[in-house]
């Protein structure tokens, strides 16, 4: 099955910086989603995004479905950014969605 | 429109009692999702259920079971609960022709 990685592990901020998350999957997928886990453990929403480029306020996210990866971009970070991202993708028609070990992110003030 | 809700949020079980985690969506979804998370890991699939009266075995079945009871919910099941299964439980909607999927709260489930 398809298999999906996720980088850096870990990510150290100060508040005001920009970073970048990345996200390879091994085969080609027909749903890619961005989460956000925030230290409560809600799992939230960030972006659909199966191919293309979105942008929702400081956060943008672009699939390059032929090359196989995901980016997902923060800009101006702030405290509230801190928790884990998480992608997810599926291939086939049945939903089910393979997640990446997700990287942790820490804004410090 | 409350989305994908969860009950309980919270519950403690000794070794070999059981359960039954509730799951309902109220976004007229076809596909429902269970999945479990364990300390520093992404989400594993449990079950799924493409659409009602139908459920198939994800990556991690073993000691679950399911029933899709009608489109709005899906239940999950531990018979004999082990310490193995204390995790965290999230359940999941999906509209295929949409494709994006949508999480409901959690339950965090310890097994002493």
């Amino acid at each position: 099955g398809i298999q999906v990685e996720q980088s850096p592990p870990d990510l150290i901020l100060q508040e005001g910086a920009n970073s970048t998350l990345r996200c390879n999957f091994s085969d080609s997928v027909n749903n890619l989603q961005w989460f956000h886990q925030n230290p409560w453990g809600q799992l939230i929403n960030l972006f659909y995004i199966p191919s293309g480029t979105k942008q929702n306020g400081r956060l943008s996210a672009t699939t390059v479905a032929t090359e196989r990866y995901s980016l997902l971009y923060i800009s101006s970070s702030q405290t509230t950014d801190s928790g884990v991202y998480f992608c997810a993708a599926t291939s086939g028609n049945t939903g089910k969605l393979i997640f990446g070990q997700g990287t942790t992110l820490q804004v410090k003030p | 429109n409350a989305g994908v809700t969860q009950t309980p949020k919270f519950q403690v079980l000794k070794t070999g009692q059981s359960m039954t985690l509730q799951c309902a969506q109220d976004m007229n979804h076809n596909s429902m999702y269970w999945y479990r998370q364990d300390p520093g890991m992404g989400l594993r699939l449990i079950y799924y259920s493409a659409s009602e009266g139908t459920t198939d075995k994800g990556e991690v079945p073993n000691g679950y079971n399911v029933s899709r009871l009608n489109k709005r919910e899906f239940s999950l099941r531990l018979e004999s609960a082990a310490p193995s299964q204390t995790s965290v439980y999230f359940c999941a909607s999906l509209r295929v022709a949409e494709g994006e999927q949508f999480f409901g709260p959690g339950t965090r489930l310890t097994v002493l």
